[in-house]
């Protein structure tokens, strides 16, 4: 099993819909968490820091539930530009410090 | 502010030999990482670098090394490169903080094999 893992994908919505990203990790000792987006043959990209108390920005939401070792970004109001993979990431240092990126979730928006 | 600069762009070398890419990260940020990225497939850790040592690896063969130097920037070096070492190589910086902080990533290199 991995340590970070998300949605397989990918998602197909329309222009306009909500969409919702889970990602769960397996390590308790996890201190900090991300999500970031990556365009197709782009650098990853920091979206938002995730906090215990969720966190918003404009139309991405991100919430963290520690006791259930989940993380989930939601995007209100989807636009053709939020076109990209999403990744889930999560630090910790236990073990050695670690950075870990899921596997990304691909997402399409469509006209 | 700068962000991390990476270079060469693009890199196109023949199996057998080696490749050198370059790191500069944010100014003010210690700690540098290394991922090799195939086409199609998830970021794979290669190496992390802070105050000038290495502090960990990911499962790659001793042929991937690098370094860095007293300004924070860092080098990665391939050694007798094979087709599959063809990837988006991304350089990482963030603050020595151990996590807190995210990583900010340069625009990569992209290494072709032939």
């Amino acid at each position: 099993r991995k340590e970070v893992e998300q949605d397989p994908g990918p998602f197909n919505v329309p222009e306009g819909a909500t969409v919702a990203f889970n990602c769960t990790y397996s390590n308790s000792a996890s201190q900090s968490f991300f999500w970031y987006r990556q365009d197709c043959r782009k650098e990853p990209k920091l979206l938002m820091s995730v906090y215990s108390s969720g966190n918003e920005d404009g139309r991405f939401t991100a919430q963290l539930n520690r006791a259930s070792q989940y993380i989930s970004l939601l995007i209100r109001d989807s636009k053709l530009s939020d076109s990209a993979t999403y990744l889930c990431v999560v630090t910790r240092n236990t073990g050695g410090f670690k950075t870990i990126f899921g596997a990304g979730t691909r997402l399409f928006v469509k006209a | 502010e700068a962000g991390v600069t990476q270079s060469p762009t693009h890199l196109i070398k023949t199996r057998g030999q080696q490749a050198t890419l370059r790191c500069s990260p944010i100014s003010g940020h210690t700690s540098v990482y290394w991922y090799q990225q195939a086409l199609g497939l998830g970021l794979q850790f290669l190496l992390w670098y802070d105050e000038g040592e290495e502090r960990n690896r990911g499962n790659f063969p001793p042929r991937f090394s690098g370094r860095q130097f007293p300004n924070y920037s860092s080098e990665l070096n391939v050694n007798a490169l094979e087709l599959e070492d063809s990837a988006l190589y991304l350089c990482a910086s963030s603050f020595r903080d151990r996590g807190h902080s995210p990583l900010h990533f340069g625009n990569g290199t992209r290494l072709t094999v032939t």
